[in-house]
């Protein structure tokens, strides 16, 4: 069956413009994380969504950063106001109940570059 | 909070020779443990994880790994690796009772001819 996929799979933009990432996960499941990699770091964990609603967005590093899943399906990463200090490959996952025992299907993730 | 120490950066090795990875983390709470492979230009997949039972778990592509709670220790095995096991991998923990998969830095495999 289909993965997780993700749009844009690269995205340039200029500093200070708007930008809109997009995740759509596997058909029927319910959770849907965002992470961030870094050249030469594991991802990082942004946030994490159960239905449509966030149950942690401890990891957004600032209010630039926003995220929605209105229909409980589709969910989109939008970041305002693009520093060059954004610049990472954006991983969108999902898993089928979000517990912590139900490991992460990733998409290929967006690479953002901010110049 | 958790977080997780692979203790290799890059570990370059020959076609058929075995290969350890080593990964350790820190918790004040049970926890879940995985390893994720990211091979050149995919997405990350999940290799093998440890919920409960037997310490040793296998996965695929004939790695394994064992979970050492003393020891805080998760590490990865491989007996005689093969060109295409090239990448990058991950150990990932989650508490037992949370959500939140917390990722180390990862270690490349490099695997020479």
């Amino acid at each position: 069956g289909a993965g997780v996929s993700q749009t844009p799979s690269n995205k340039v933009t200029e500093k200070g413009k708007y930008v809109e990432l997009r995740c759509d996960p596997i058909s029927g499941h319910t959770a849907l994380y965002w992470y961030r990699q870094s050249l030469g770091q594991g991802p990082e964990f942004l946030i994490y969504f159960q239905g449509t609603g966030a149950a942690d967005d401890s990891g957004l590093p600032n209010d630039r950063f926003f995220a929605v899943r209105p229909e409980g399906s589709v969910s989109t990463l939008k970041i305002q106001r693009t520093e060059r200090g954004d610049s990472a490959v954006y991983l969108c996952a999902s898993s089928p109940q979000g517990g912590g025992n139900s490991p992460l299907h990733f998409g290929n993730g967006t690479r953002l570059t901010v110049t | 909070a958790q977080s997780v120490t692979q203790l290799d950066s890059q570990v370059p090795v020959f076609e058929e020779a075995p290969v350890e990875l080593r990964c350790n983390y820190s918790s004040s709470v049970s926890v879940y443990l995985f390893w994720y492979v990211q091979y050149p230009n995919q997405g990350l997949q999940l290799l093998l994880k440890y919920l409960s039972g037997s310490t040793l778990v296998k996965g695929i592509n004939g790695f394994e790994a064992e979970f050492n709670k003393s020891q805080t220790s998760f590490h990865l095995r491989k007996p005689s690796v093969h060109i295409s096991d090239t990448a990058e991998y991950f150990c990932a923990v989650t508490s037992t009772g949370g959500f939140k998969t917390i990722f180390g830095a990862g270690t490349r495999l490099f695997v020479k001819a």
